[in-house]
């Protein structure tokens, strides 16, 4: 079993439309998660960082997190000809002495205009 | 502020030959790391170090050597480049977000793309 798992897509939906991203995780003491976009050729870009159970709102994005499944999640509203990218999902927990963040492969998004 | 800051950009190489991957963060984070990506596989841990004089290995660290020069600087050392080395390699630094407690945050150099021929 991956330790961060993702759908690799590709993901298409229309211009306007909610694009919902998931990711399961299997470290149970996994502490911190967070969602970057990855535009093809640059390098992964954090654009959303959740802590605890719930929601996490900023802008058209948000997060949402639960721990008890172990399950993380996107939703990008109205989405934008300028949102398709690859979306990876990674997790943080503190293991001898360092942050270590394990990533998955990536979601692969298309919003078609 | 740059954040994390990464030289070169492109670089190629033949097998055999040896190099040094740059990495500098202004943000004044305790944790760098390397990684490298390859098409279906994701960001693998190739080094890591955890604060200013550590360094330890991370997934994929065969072929690859670090040094942790301060607390800015981190870099990647190839010294006999092989196909198998060409990939895009990132470096990153961890510190904490301010967010809530032991929250902490990783960001990203711009990237080396690297081809051993």
């Amino acid at each position: 079993q991956k330790e961060v798992e993702q759908n690799s897509g590709p993901l298409s939906v229309p211009e306007g439309a909610i694009a919902s991203l998931n990711c399961t995780y299997s470290d149970r003491v996994s502490q911190s998660f967070f969602w970057y976009r990855q535009y093809s050729g640059k390098s992964p870009e954090l654009i959303m960082s959740i802590y605890s159970n719930g929601d996490k709102e900023d802008g058209r994005f948000t997060a949402q997190l639960n721990k008890a499944s172990q399950y993380v999640s996107l939703l990008i509203r109205d989405s934008q000809p300028s949102d398709s990218a690859t979306y990876l999902c990674a997790v943080n927990r503190v293991t001898g002495g360092y942050q270590k963040v394990t990533f998955g492969t990536g979601t692969k998004l298309q919003v078609i205009p | 502020n740059a954040g994390v800051t990464q030289t070169p950009k492109f670089q190629v190489l033949k097998t055999g030959q040896s190099m040094t991957l740059q990495c500098a963060q202004d943000m004044n984070h305790n944790s760098m790391y390397w990684y490298r990506q390859d098409p279906g596989m994701g960001l693998r841990l190739i080094y890591y170090s955890a604060s200013e004089g550590t360094t330890d290995k991370g997934e994929v660290p065969n072929g690859y050597n670090v040094s942790r020069l301060n607390k800015r600087e981190f870099s990647l050392r190839l010294e006999s480049a092989a196909p198998s080395q060409t990939s895009v390699y990132f470096c990153a630094s961890t510190g904490s977000s301010g967010r809530a407690p032991s929250s902490y945050e990783q960001y990203f150099g711009p990237g080396t793309r690297l081809t051993v021929t």
